[in-house]
């Protein structure tokens, strides 16, 4: 059973930091891209940031580009997002979920999610 | 960035209605497109793919259609666990980018 943990979520300044992981289990995570896609409360869906299978391609939102850093160990099954300068509008839930969005596997699974909340 | 335009953005329904959501996006993204339902408090979940693959375990009664720009979820007979908000997504290019949403709710 494929099943994807988030945790590191938390109440954190404005202009502070916070590193969210994702802790995977039930697949060969080395074989699949991965995802952030983040919900502001009572909002829709955003996607975050993607990684390749091996790191090699990473894409990110422009809401993020230059603040968060997503990267992953395969050795531990997980997935990682460093996020940096937090603001206002960083406020959400932070999913994690698997697959390539250039293939079916797009957003197949995903994690409970972990609360991000940007307040002073 | 490809708009995914979704409507309508809520709608009242019974117990046993056909309901039809549309997604429109604003380039064509081939069959590229998913779609999702969420229920309160709860994680999304993928009920289609590829435009028109329904997700192992999700009921028959849930389908999809469309190609290009023009896409359609459909529940043949609505039942009660089916409210909930749904959600289109398109993965053809970089940013994957999600319609804005359709809340179902009981009439």
């Amino acid at each position: 059973e494929v099943q994807l943990v988030e945790s590191g979520g938390g109440l954190v300044q404005p202009g502070g930091s916070l590193r969210l992981s994702c802790a995977a289990s039930g697949f060969t995570f080395s074989d699949y891209s991965m995802n952030w896609v983040r919900q502001a409360p009572g909002k829709g869906l955003e996607w975050v940031s993607s990684i390749s299978s091996g790191s090699s391609t990473i894409y990110y939102a422009d809401s993020v580009k230059g603040r968060f850093t997503i990267s992953r160990d395969n050795a531990k099954n997980s997935l990682y997002l460093q996020m940096n300068s937090l603001r206002a509008e960083d406020t959400a839930v932070y999913y994690c979920a698997r697959g390539y969005c250039s293939s079916t596997s797009c957003l197949d699974y995903w994690g409970q999610g972990t609360l991000v909340t940007v307040s002073s | 960035d490809i708009q995914m335009t979704q409507s309508p953005s809520a709608m009242s329904a019974s117990v046993g209605d056909r309901v039809t959501i549309t997604c429109r996006a604003s380039q064509g993204i081939s069959n590229y497109l998913a779609w999702f339902q969420q229920k309160p408090g709860k994680v999304p979940k993928r009920l289609i793919y590829a435009a028109s693959t329904l997700q192992s375990g999700v009921p028959s009664r849930f389908s999809g259609s469309g190609s290009g720009t023009e896409f359609t979820l459909t529940i043949s007979s609505l039942q009660p666990e089916d409210f909930a908000t749904y959600y289109c997504l398109q993965h053809n290019s970089y940013p994957p980018t999600f319609g804005g949403g359709t809340k179902v709710e009981i009439k």
